[in-house]
C-alpha cells in the first residue's frame, strides 16, 4: 500500500506569493495531521483533522495559513501570501483511530524556500 | 503549554555500546509517549510507543517510562552506524490520535 503522498516536494517561491500544499493519506485513516519543522522550532503541529473535519488549529501560526480536508483522501494547506519566515519542511501525516498510541505515519515532506 | 526536552546534542556512542536518549515532559496530563527516528532529509519514523510505567523492550530498543519523575528515555543496545540519526521523543494528552508535541530531537553519532 501506499504511504503518505505529498507534493510538491520541492517549492520555491517569492514573497507575497500563494502557495498551496498537498497531501493524501493512506487509505482507511481517518486522522490527518499538518506538521512544520525548522531548526530553530523543531516539529511543530499545526492543524489536525478527524474524518474530514478539522479538530485543533491552535497551532497555525496566522490567518495567513489555512488547511482543508474536502474528502478522505486529500488536504491542503494553504499559504497566502507567503513570507520567507515561512521557509521550512512541511509533514503530513495520518493514522487511524484503534488504541491509546495510534502510529502517525508521516510522508516525505515539502520543503518549502520562499525568497 | 506543553513542552517536551530533549538535549540535542550530538550524542557519540561507540559502535557496539549503548545509547541513552533522554526526554522529559511538562504535561502531567500526557499519557502517551513516543520516539521516533527521523535521517537526515527524511522524514520521521516511529520506533516505539509507551504509556504505561515501566520498560518496554522491542528487539534492541527499550523504552522507559517514568510519569512521576516526568521522564522517557530511549535505550538502543549494541548500537549499529545505521542508529545514527536524530530521535524524537513525542507525547500526546489524549487517549487516542491526537496530534503530538514533540522535542526538537537529539542527534546521535555511532561511531564505527
Amino acid at each position: 500500500d501506499a504511504g503518505v503522498i505529498q507534493s510538491p516536494r520541492h517549492e520555491v517561491t517569492e514573497m507575497g506569493q500563494e502557495v498551496t500544499l498537498r497531501c493524501k493519506p493512506i487509505s482507511g485513516h481517518d486522522y490527518l495531521f499538518w506538521y512544520r519543522q525548522t531548526m530553530m522550532r523543531g516539529l511543530e503541529l499545526l492543524i489536525y483533522f478527524n474524518n474530514n473535519v478539522p479538530i485543533d488549529d491552535s497551532g497555525m501560526p496566522e490567518d495567513r495559513f489555512s488547511a482543508k480536508m474536502p474528502n478522505a483522501s486529500f488536504s491542503t494547506l494553504k499559504i497566502q501570501p507567503s513570507e520567507p519566515r515561512d521557509s521550512a519542511v512541511y509533514f503530513c501525516a495520518s493514522s487511524v483511530a484503534g488504541g491509546r498510541a495510534d502510529t502517525q505515519y508521516f510522508g516525505p515532506g515539502t520543503r518549502l524556500t520562499v525568497l | 503549554q506543553k513542552e517536551v526536552e530533549q538535549n540535542s546534542g550530538p550524542l557519540s556512542v561507540p559502535e557496539g555500546a549503548i545509547a541513552s536518549l533522554n526526554c522529559t515532559y511538562s504535561d502531567r496530563g500526557s499519557q502517551s509517549f513516543f520516539w521516533y527516528r527521523q535521517y537526515s532529509g527524511k522524514s520521521p519514523e516511529l520506533i516505539m510507543f509507551i504509556y504505561s510505567n515501566g520498560d518496554k523492550e522491542d528487539g534492541r530498543f527499550t523504552a522507559q517510562l517514568n510519569k512521576a519523575s516526568q521522564y522517557v528515555s530511549l535505550l538502543i543496545r549494541d548500537s549499529q552506524p545505521s542508529d545514527s540519526a536524530t530521535y524524537l521523543c513525542a507525547v500526546n494528552t489524549g487517549g487516542g490520535a491526537d496530534g503530538l508535541t514533540f522535542g526538537k530531537g537529539t542527534h546521535l553519532i555511532i561511531q564505527p
